[in-house]
């Protein structure tokens, strides 16, 4: 089986960088990926890594450490619309997609 | 372009009815999957489907049924609708397995109450 850990909650300044962890364990792993999900609305796909190292995709980054079954999503120069859940989800041999439990970001001003 | 269309938006079941959440995709995908979402849980697995005419369990299965006639359409069936079943459900597609580079494309959810 597989789990994820990721913050429930986190607060950032309007304008600041924030980051959000996700641990994993999973029997065989291909890769991790973030969704955002606004209040009310449908998840949608922000990134995805397979391999060590860092993605940058606009404002929006992702780590991973396959090594330490670890990896982040790094929002810059952080916007009131940045406000919403954020979900690390996993692949593994066994099971298609889970995900974590989500954190919410609340962006202040 | 559509995307993928879930209907309907809402519900109000009373317990023991049945019902079928529908769930169509547009998009040519192989891949459907619905999930249900409550409060503090994110997003769990109930069934999947990795093409027409092929299904499996996800995590929470137990109450659903779901069948895969066509490559568009993925419905899930309420056998016996209970209040623990209360919750806003997601159907979701992607090209293949979602490996985590195949994006997932969801849809706008129902919110299914039961009373």
């Amino acid at each position: 089986g597989q789990s994820l850990e990721q913050p429930s909650e986190v607060t950032a300044v309007e304008g600041a960088i924030v980051q959000i962890n996700c641990t994993y364990q999973t029997s065989g792993f291909y890769g991790l990926s973030w969704y955002q999900q606004h209040d009310g609305g449908a998840p949608t796909f922000l990134s995805y890594n397979a391999l060590d190292g860092l993605e940058e995709t606009g404002r929006f980054s992702s780590f991973l450490s396959r090594s330490d079954s670890y990896g982040y999503l790094l929002l810059q120069e952080l916007q009131m619309k940045d406000s919403a859940s954020y979900f690390c989800a996993v692949r593994d041999y066994d099971t298609p997609l889970v995900f974590g439990k989500g954190t919410r970001l609340s962006v202040i001003a | 372009n559509a995307g993928v269309t879930q209907t309907p938006k809402f519900q109000v079941l009373k317990t023991g009815q049945s019902m079928t959440l529908q769930c169509a995709q547009d998009m040519n995908h192989e891949y459907m999957s619905w999930y249900r979402q409550d409060p503090g849980m994110g997003l769990r697995l109930i069934h999947y489907s990795v093409g027409a005419g092929i299904t499996d369990q996800g995590e929470v299965p137990n109450g659903y049924n779901v069948s895969r006639s066509t490559t568009e359409d993925f419905p899930l069936r309420l056998l016996s609708a209970a209040p623990s079943q209360t919750s806003v459900y997601f159907c979701a597609s992607s090209y293949s397995i979602p490996g985590a580079s195949q994006p997932q494309h969801f849809g706008d959810g129902t919110r299914l109450s039961i009373l």
